[in-house]
């Protein structure tokens, strides 16, 4: 089984629904992230947690919200989603300073 | 601001030959320095992560660093059409609690 995984894989919105993407994660590690990538760009993060309790706001976190239901547990909602927050959508962990391991990515299109 | 800078390219390798790959950052007191492989549509996987000045060799891939610099390169050995993908370079930030500086990523194509 794999060590992150994202739900959906795949997702079909239209503008101003709110949706939520799900993480999840058995690496054991306290720290987790979400990150957008537009075509051709780079990794972008919108969110981080560091544990249950310590939630932050990344460089563009504009329009998200995150929740971080228990250790291994990582949800982004998009309140009201808009075309420009079409992206592929990456939740990752990581024990301080270390490697990043990515879940398999949800390709959100808002229309 | 904090950067981290790669070519985006593509650079055009051909099969068997050695692609390198360049990285520079801006932030001296950077500790910890990795090379992702995301091949389109997929989520990155970690190749490589160098702690030290010097080379560090895994299988056909070697990561190296100097720190006076600051930069960090990849050489790719042999080079294989299944080493066609984009490779990000990420470097640690020591200023806050060891988040990682993404670079936008070198696409890396291996001509047969």
């Amino acid at each position: 089984d794999a060590d992150v995984t994202q739900t959906p894989r795949n997702r079909i919105t239209k503008t101003g629904k709110r949706i939520m993407l799900e993480c999840s994660q058995t690496k054991g590690h306290d720290r987790m992230y979400w990150y957008r990538q537009d075509p051709g760009l780079g990794l972008r993060l919108i969110y981080y947690s560091f544990d249950v309790k310590d939630i932050n706001k990344g460089e563009i976190s504009d329009g998200y919200s995150v929740s971080r239901q228990a250790q291994a547990k990582f949800s982004l909602s998009l309140e009201s989603a808009i075309p420009n927050q079409t992206a592929l959508y990456f939740c990752a962990t990581s024990e301080a300073g270390e490697t990043q391991y990515f879940g398999p990515g949800t390709r959100l299109l808002v229309l | 601001q904090k950067e981290v800078e790669q070519n985006s390219g593509p650079l055009s390798v051909p099969e068997g030959a050695i692609a390198s790959l360049n990285c520079t950052y801006s932030d001296r007191v950077s500790q910890s320095f990795f090379w992702y492989r995301q091949y389109s549509g997929k989520s990155p996987e970690l190749i490589m992560s160098i702690y030290s000045n010097g080379d560090k060799e895994d299988g056909r891939f070697t990561a190296q660093l100097n720190k006076a610099s600051q930069y960090v390169s990849l050489l790719i050995r042999d080079s294989q059409p299944s080493d066609s993908a984009t490779y990000l370079c990420a470097v640690s930030d020591e200023d806050s609690n060891y988040q990682l500086i993404w670079g936008a990523g070198t696409k890396l194509i291996i001509k047969p």
